[in-house]
């Protein structure tokens, strides 16, 4: 069965502190993404990795940075979180090629991270 | 404008009744269409793709009118077990990306 695992359920952190969020697929998926919902903004990309070392800004990448250095496993960093950062984190994988090409994101189960 | 615009509902229905949700997008290079569906507090997971002809699965049809930059989703005969807030997704050829709706929510009442 497919299986995207996000490592942390519910974290609280507190401001300035640096926050890894880390992402795991058993799919051998090539495309990652990260994204972050919000109520009344839906769900919004952070970043994407097409292959093991690549990375591409999503739609708002100001304050994050990510890591993916295994196929399987993409990471979201937080540098120095702050409050505006508290939110639904989910990361998704798809098979390889664009996602056009399958439509299907495989979402795990979400990391709601808090800000103190 | 955003990218994609859906109206946040809620939509109550009562059971067995029929449905439609639209959904408009921006971008007319947009290439393909998806409605995946969101219960409280899961991940969003697909429901099914859009086809330039109109695809049904089961109660549920999706259409596209590539004209008016709009695709819609008719759901049928209404079940409680289709509440759920319900995410239009539209990916755009060359971005590499997928942009989401903030989703209609849906409630079906006894």
């Amino acid at each position: 069965d497919v299986k995207v695992t996000q490592s942390s359920r519910y974290l609280v952190k507190r401001t300035g502190e640096k926050v890894f969020l880390e992402c795991v697929q058993d799919m051998d998926h090539e495309n990652m993404f990260w994204y972050r919902q919000d109520p009344g903004l839906g769900l919004r990309l952070i970043y994407f990795s097409y292959d093991v070392k690549m990375k591409e800004k999503g739609d708002i990448p100001e304050g994050y940075s990510v890591s993916r250095e295994k196929k399987e496993r993409f990471s979201l960093i937080l540098e120095s979180a702050s409050t505006n950062q508290t939110s639904m984190y989910l990361c998704a994988s798809s098979s390889p090629g664009l996602p056009s090409n399958t439509g299907e994101l495989f979402f795990g189960e979400g990391s709601r991270l808090t800000v103190l | 404008r955003k990218e994609v615009e859906q109206d946040p509902g809620p939509f109550n229905v009562p059971e067995g009744a029929t449905v439609a949700f639209n959904c408009t997008y921006s971008n007319s290079a947009s290439q393909s269409f998806f409605w995946y569906r969101q219960d409280c507090r899961k991940e969003p997971k697909l429901l099914m793709s859009v086809y330039s002809s109109g695809n049904e699965d089961g109660r549920f049809t999706a259409q596209l009118n590539r004209a008016s930059q709009y695709i819609s989703l008719l759901i049928r005969d209404s079940k409680l077990s289709d509440s759920a807030t319900y995410l239009c997704v539209v990916n755009t050829w060359g971005y590499q990306k997928v942009t989401f709706g903030t989703g209609t929510k849906l409630q079906v009442i006894p």
